[in-house]
């Protein structure tokens, strides 16, 4: 059955510093894979997807992410986080007929 | 740009109460989905569709009913609402291919009393 697990609750990080959060999936084929923000209060916004080519995907904000498949994981990365990025992120990977969201990672920033 | 709108963010309602919760999209999109969070549960898909008249149960369906009469709008309804289902419900669209970028609207918080 596909799944997406995203290993960390929750994450503390300060201003400036480099940001990583961890995604692996579990899926036959080759997936579609997304990482999702949601700022407090908000409905989610796409920050980048990989479908197929270049493994590593650039996205909005400055947020980019690299697809392992003999890891089955999907980090997104961002070099340098700024207070704005305070919010839950969720990875997803696109099934035959539907999304299929991970539990989601809430970023903290200390200024 | 996309815009999906539910037409409450926040209700309070009565245990036992019917309870629409309305949602529109302007992008012409197949999908339309209703998602529950909860804290540390993540998105659960309730329902989803895929066209006019057409659903399709997701991973929590019970308690909750959905109809599309029309393309761009997707209602969720709660038959009789109960307290374990005070949540935030997330309306969603989307083109047909599941590659294709899932919108959402804002949010309406549901509390039941």
């Amino acid at each position: 059955a596909q799944s997406v697990t995203q290993p960390d609750i929750h994450i503390t990080v300060s201003e400036g510093a480099s940001l990583e959060l961890r995604c692996n999936y579990s899926y036959g084929a080759t997936p579609y894979l997304f990482w999702y923000v949601q700022s407090p209060g908000q409905g989610l916004q796409l920050l980048l997807k990989y479908f197929s080519g270049d493994t590593l995907v650039q996205g909005i904000k400055g947020f980019e992410a690299e697809f392992k498949r003999s890891q089955s994981s999907f980090n997104l990365r961002k070099p340098s986080v700024h207070w704005s990025d305070a919010a839950e992120y969720f990875c997803a990977v696109g099934a035959v007929d539907k999304v299929i969201f991970g539990p989601g990672t809430s970023l903290s920033v200390i200024p | 740009d996309v815009k999906v709108t539910q037409s409450s963010r926040y209700l309070v309602k009565r245990t036992g109460e019917k309870v629409f919760l309305e949602c529109v999209q302007d992008m012409d999109h197949e999908n339309m989905f209703w998602y529950r969070q909860d804290p540390g549960l993540g998105l659960r898909l309730i329902y989803f569709s895929y066209d006019v008249k057409m659903k399709e149960k997701g991973d929590i369906p019970e308690g909750y009913s959905v109809s599309r009469e029309k393309k761009e709008r997707f209602s969720l309804i709660l038959e009789s609402a109960s307290t374990n289902q005070t949540s935030m419900y997330l309306c969603a669209s989307s083109l047909r291919f599941s590659g294709n970028t899932i919108y959402f609207g804002e949010g309406s918080w549901l509390t039941v009393v």
